[in-house]
């Protein structure tokens, strides 16, 4: 069954401590995308990746880090940096050739205590 | 970064009437793309727009784009409980990077039985 899994689905972290959330897909896309949902916004890119190894700064990457060693992994770190880390966190993929619908996971809510 | 308006922010409808959402950019669009997101859960693509004056339809869903690609609408005739969800436009990314969608603020539907 292809997709986007994102673990766990509810997250919660003292203030101060880094967390990493995971984001897999077995779907065979190049793109992978981290954004970040408060309640009556939209979708905000934080990163994203067009290829392994590689990865670009979204609009609000500030506090954030990523890595992409594998194609189907991008996990996303939230650090002590950000100042209002508790948010939706949605992930999603395309296949990265031009303008392509993005697949988007089941996202994790982080609550930061 | 480049963004879209979407209007209204909020709409409630009775069940059986018709709902329209908007999208505009003052900036000329290459595409457009509509995802659909229910409470609770993750955006889902619907369609995307590529040609100017297209219109495209889904069963109850009718979108279109602009002569001018700089708007977009998505409509709904004879709403249902299932169409309630937060509707989201978004535009193709800036600064010569294929890979980025921009998305809307979302237009969140309720719909009364």
């Amino acid at each position: 069954d292809g997709g986007i899994t994102q673990s766990p689905k509810y997250l919660f972290r003292k203030e101060g401590q880094n967390v990493t959330l995971s984001c897999e897909q077995n779907l065979n896309h190049d793109a992978m995308y981290w954004y970040r949902q408060d309640p009556g916004q939209g979708l905000r890119l934080i990163y994203y990746s067009q290829i392994v190894n590689d990865f670009q700064k979204g609009d609000i990457a500030e506090g954030y880090s990523v890595s992409r060693e594998k194609k189907e992994s991008f996990p996303l770190t939230v650090t002590s940096a950000q100042k209002n880390p508790t948010a939706f966190y949605l992930c999603a993929s395309s296949r990265g050739l031009g303008i392509d619908e993005q697949f988007f996971g089941p996202g994790t809510r982080l609550t930061v205590l | 970064g480049q963004q879209v308006m979407q209007i209204p922010q909020y709409q409630h409808v009775q069940e059986g009437e018709d709902f329209t959402t908007y999208c505009n950019s003052s900036t000329t669009l290459s595409n457009i793309q509509w995802y659909k997101q229910r409470p609770g859960g993750h955006p889902v693509f619907l369609i995307q727009l590529v040609k100017s004056g297209e219109v495209k339809k889904q069963k109850r869903l009718t979108f279109q784009f602009g002569e001018a690609k700089k708007n977009s609408s998505l409509h709904i005739t004879a709403t249902q409980t299932t169409d309630v969800g937060t509707y989201f436009c978004a535009r193709d990314g800036s600064g010569g990077s294929n890979y980025k969608l921009t998305f809307g603020k979302g237009t969140l539907l309720t719909v009364n039985p």
